[in-house]
Formats: C-alpha cells, sequence, structure tokens
C-alpha cells in the first residue's frame, strides 16, 4: 500500500522560506512530484525528483531521500501569489503499470 | 503547451442517471488518468489508461468505468450517480517517455449528484 505525509496548512510571511516536508511509505518507488494547486484550479507541476539529493529552480526547490522516504519543497523569497495547496505525489510502478499518488496536500496561506 | 479539455465545469446531475464525463487532451500523450479529489482525501486514482481500449483500475474504481476509444479521449462514467460521487473530478494526462515532466491535468468538473 501507499502512505503519503505532509502537513495539512502552514502560514508563513511575505519574503520569507517555507519548507514543506513529504514523507512517503511505498512500493514500486520511481519518482517523487510536487504540484501546486490554487483554489478553484487544477494542479500544475512544479518539480520532479527521482535521485537523491537537491533540484534547484527558481525560487523553488525539491529535495529527496529514498532511503528516509523524505522530501521537502522550499519556497524562497514568499509571495503572495505562492498561497496555494501543495501536493506531494509519489510515482509507482505496479502490475497494472505507472500512475501517480498524491498525498492530500499542504495549503499554504502568505500573510503580508 | 498540452492541452487537456474537459467537457464540462460544472455539473448537476439526480441519484441513479447515468453520467459521462468526458476528457479530451491535444497532445498525442498515451496516458491518461481519472481522478477526484475531495476536501480531507486530496486526489485518489478512479481508472487509468495506456492506450486505446486499455484501461486499469486505480485505488477507487467501485461504480466508475471507463472507455477509450480513441487516443485522444478517455470518459469516466457513473453507471448510476449516486450522493456519495459528489465531488471534483480531474483528467490527466502524460506522455510516458518523459515522466519527468509529470501530468497536465485539466480544469476539472464538479459534479454535484442531487
Amino acid at each position: 500500500g501507499q502512505n503519503i505525509d505532509q502537513p495539512t496548512e502552514m502560514t508563513a510571511t511575505e519574503g520569507a522560506i517555507v519548507q514543506i516536508n513529504c514523507t512517503y511509505q511505498t512500493s514500486g518507488f520511481n519518482g517523487l512530484f510536487w504540484y501546486q494547486q490554487h483554489a478553484g484550479e487544477a494542479p500544475t507541476f512544479l518539480s520532479y525528483n527521482v535521485l537523491d539529493g537537491l533540484e534547484e529552480k527558481g525560487r523553488f526547490s525539491s529535495f529527496l531521500s529514498r532511503s528516509k522516504g523524505y522530501s521537502y519543497l522550499l519556497l524562497k523569497e514568499l509571495q503572495m501569489k505562492d498561497s496555494a495547496s501543495y501536493l506531494c505525489a509519489v510515482g509507482v510502478y505496479s502490475n497494472s503499470g505507472y500512475a501517480l499518488n498524491f498525498g492530500k496536500g499542504t495549503s499554504l496561506l502568505v500573510t503580508p | 503547451d498540452v492541452k487537456v479539455t474537459q467537457s464540462s465545469r460544472y455539473l448537476v446531475k439526480r441519484t441513479g442517471e447515468k453520467v459521462f464525463l468526458e476528457c479530451v487532451q491535444d497532445m498525442d500523450h498515451e496516458n491518461m488518468f481519472w481522478y477526484r479529489q475531495d476536501p480531507g482525501l486530496g486526489l485518489r486514482l478512479i481508472y487509468f489508461s495506456y492506450d486505446v481500449k486499455m484501461k486499469e483500475k486505480g485505488d477507487i474504481p467501485e461504480g466508475y468505468s471507463v472507455s477509450r476509444e480513441k487516443k485522444e479521449r478517455f470518459s469516466l462514467i457513473l453507471e448510476s450517480a449516486s450522493t456519495n460521487q459528489t465531488s471534483m473530478y480531474l483528467c490527466a494526462s502524460s506522455l510516458s517517455m518523459y515522466r519527468d515532466k509529470g501530468y497536465t491535468f485539466g480544469s476539472g468538473t464538479r459534479l454535484t449528484v442531487v
């Protein structure tokens, strides 16, 4: 089975840095994804990690440790528009094929 | 950019009706997926498909079926709608060779069953 945990809610201040953690227990692991979803909109792809380490993409970075079943998304220089839900998803191979399993999402509120 | 289009943004249906949710993608993606999203439960995989006429059950297929007669179109069918199927339904597609690109999602269909 799959178990993906991330905090339900976080609050941070504009201009600050925030780290959103994700832990997972899964079989057939093949990649860790982060998505951003604004209220009432579709999720949009942010990052992908398949090897251990840090991937940096502008203000957003994502880290993966496969041995610990752990990832985080780091958002720097927070802006008001970063208020959204952030979804951690694990890519999994099964007998049926390859699909993403999502955590329940972390709702981030950025305050002035 | 890949575009994934879901035919309806909002739907209201009656209990017992047969409901069709349509999804079309325009970039020749092999893989297509249907999820539902509920508060406190996140996105849950209903069905997915890797090719025309192929389908695989996800985590919560009960009460649903799918159809993929053409590569670009993946339909989700609620055989007899029930109130517990009131939800946001999200379709997604991906190109299997480039997993690192993730999924592209449609805008979602918010279905209310009364």
